[in-house]
């Protein structure tokens, strides 16, 4: 079964640095792979995904993510932070019929 | 433009009561699925249906039924109520069952079983 790590589980950035969120895939072929953000109290809603093609995937709010095949990594990143980006943020593949398997979040506290 | 919509939002529940958790949602998708939220866990797959008279198991269905009567609604019941099921519950549809399809989700159902 396909798998995914998020060996971070708490990461605390300033507002302004930038930020790299870990995401470690376990598939013999390329995956699909989707990020996601959950703001306290909400459900969550998708950042980015990659299927094919461009390694360097852009999403929404400013994120980015690349797809490393030589270190099964798929991470998040963006160059400057915001306090509104304080959140979890999960790493998902499918595996048959669109079943999900999520990590297990990395939360991201940001300073002022 | 409501999306996923869950009911309740929230909900106490005492060991050995039923309830059913709701979900609906208004994007004709045929996909659609249950995930409870447990800390340091991430998101479990409960169940998932492909269509409307299809439904499937995931990764923890015990103590969890569900149906797909329409294409709009996926109601989990929970049939005797244990604490080992206080968690967040999230309904998520996607357009189909394909692997390159994002999922919509709602904004969850917080339950606690007493």
């Amino acid at each position: 079964a396909q798998s995914v790590t998020q060996p971070d589980i708490h990461i605390t950035v300033s507002e302004g640095a930038s930020l790299e969120l870990r995401c470690n895939y376990s598939y013999g072929a390329t995956p699909y792979l989707f990020w996601y953000v959950q703001s306290p109290g909400q459900g969550l809603q998708l950042l980015l995904k990659y299927f094919s093609g461009d390694t360097l995937v852009q999403g929404i709010k400013g994120f980015e993510a690349e797809f490393k095949r030589s270190q099964s990594s798929f991470n998040l990143r963006k160059p400057s932070v915001h306090w509104s980006d304080a959140a979890e943020y999960f790493c998902a593949v499918p595996d048959t019929a669109s079943k999900l398997t999520f990590g297990t979040g990395t939360r991201l506290q940001v300073t002022l | 433009n409501a999306g996923v919509t869950q009911t309740p939002k929230f909900q106490v529940l005492k060991t050995g009561q039923s309830m059913t958790l709701q979900c609906a949602q208004d994007m004709n998708h045929e996909y659609m699925s249950w995930y409870r939220q447990d800390p340091g866990m991430g998101l479990r797959l409960i169940h998932y249906s492909v269509g409307a008279g299809i439904t499937d198991q995931g990764e923890v269905p015990n103590g969890y039924n569900v149906s797909r009567s329409t294409t709009e609604d996926f109601p989990l019941r929970l049939l005797s109520a244990a604490p080992s099921q206080t968690s967040v519950y999230f309904c998520a549809s996607s357009y189909s069952a394909g692997n390159n399809q994002p999922q919509h989700f709602g904004d969850g159902t917080r339950l606690s079983i007493l």
